[in-house]
């Protein structure tokens, strides 16, 4: 099956930290750009970063640029996304996809950023 | 303030059709024929219901379609069912930036 399963959400003060992960199993991981999508609460959805199937071109919402990285380990079948100096605005739902004739065809669970105050 | 503009509601009674707008700029959704449309149910992940402008995944039901005309791309919902209640998101392929994506269209089965 062809599955997608992120981690690492939780509940971080303004200023901290946070790495999320997503495994992938079912499909040649190394071989698909994949990306992190995130979803405020009752709010759209809105890409923050992408990256291509070897990890070296990678692209990001602005206004993440800085603070966020993202990165791939294609032996582990693993994406993630390192998350630095969180801001409120940053609570959402983070979702990874994998990324196929120009759409999100394969989406995780998510998992939930929230700020404690 | 999404990149693409979805209304923000539509309607329709069981077995009727309902067509979501779904406009960018030359720069997105007609410059590339890269649009695709996200079915989302509340509390779930988004589900790939259009690629491609007009192209359905596997198993996604022939009553979804897709199209295209300038920087304006649709869906259309036809014979609708209680289930299709849901929120929609347009996505298109944007250059530089990649995916962008609509604000979301609240679909309501009356």
């Amino acid at each position: 099956e062809v599955q997608l399963v992120e981690s690492g959400g939780g509940l971080v003060q303004p200023g901290g930290s946070l790495r999320l992960s997503c495994v992938a199993s079912g499909f040649t991981f190394s071989r698909h750009w994949m990306t992190w999508v995130r979803q405020a609460p009752g709010k759209g959805l809105e890409c923050v970063a992408i990256t291509s199937p070897d990890g070296s071109e990678r692209c990001y919402l602005d206004s993440v640029k800085g603070r966020f990285t993202v990165s791939r380990d294609n032996d582990q079948n693993s994406l993630y996304l390192q998350m630095n100096s969180l801001r409120v605005e940053d609570t959402a739902v983070y979702y990874c996809a994998r990324i196929e004739w120009g759409s999100f065809n394969i989406w995780g669970q998510g998992t939930m950023v929230t700020f404690s105050s | 303030q999404s990149a693409l503009t979805q209304p923000p509601s539509a309607s329709g009674s069981p077995g009727q059709s309902v067509t979501i707008s779904c406009t960018g700029t030359s720069s997105d959704v007609g410059g590339y024929n890269y649009v695709s449309w996200y079915q989302q149910h509340p509390g779930k992940a988004p589900k790939l219901i259009i690629y491609e402008v007009s192209e359905r995944p596997s198993g996604v039901p022939d009553r979804f379609s897709g199209s295209k005309s300038g920087n304006t791309a649709s869906l259309t919902v036809s014979g609708l069912q209680a289930e299709d209640e849901a929120d929609y998101y347009c996505s298109s392929y944007a250059g530089s930036k990649h995916g962008v994506f609509g604000g979301g269209t609240k679909l309501t089965v009356l």
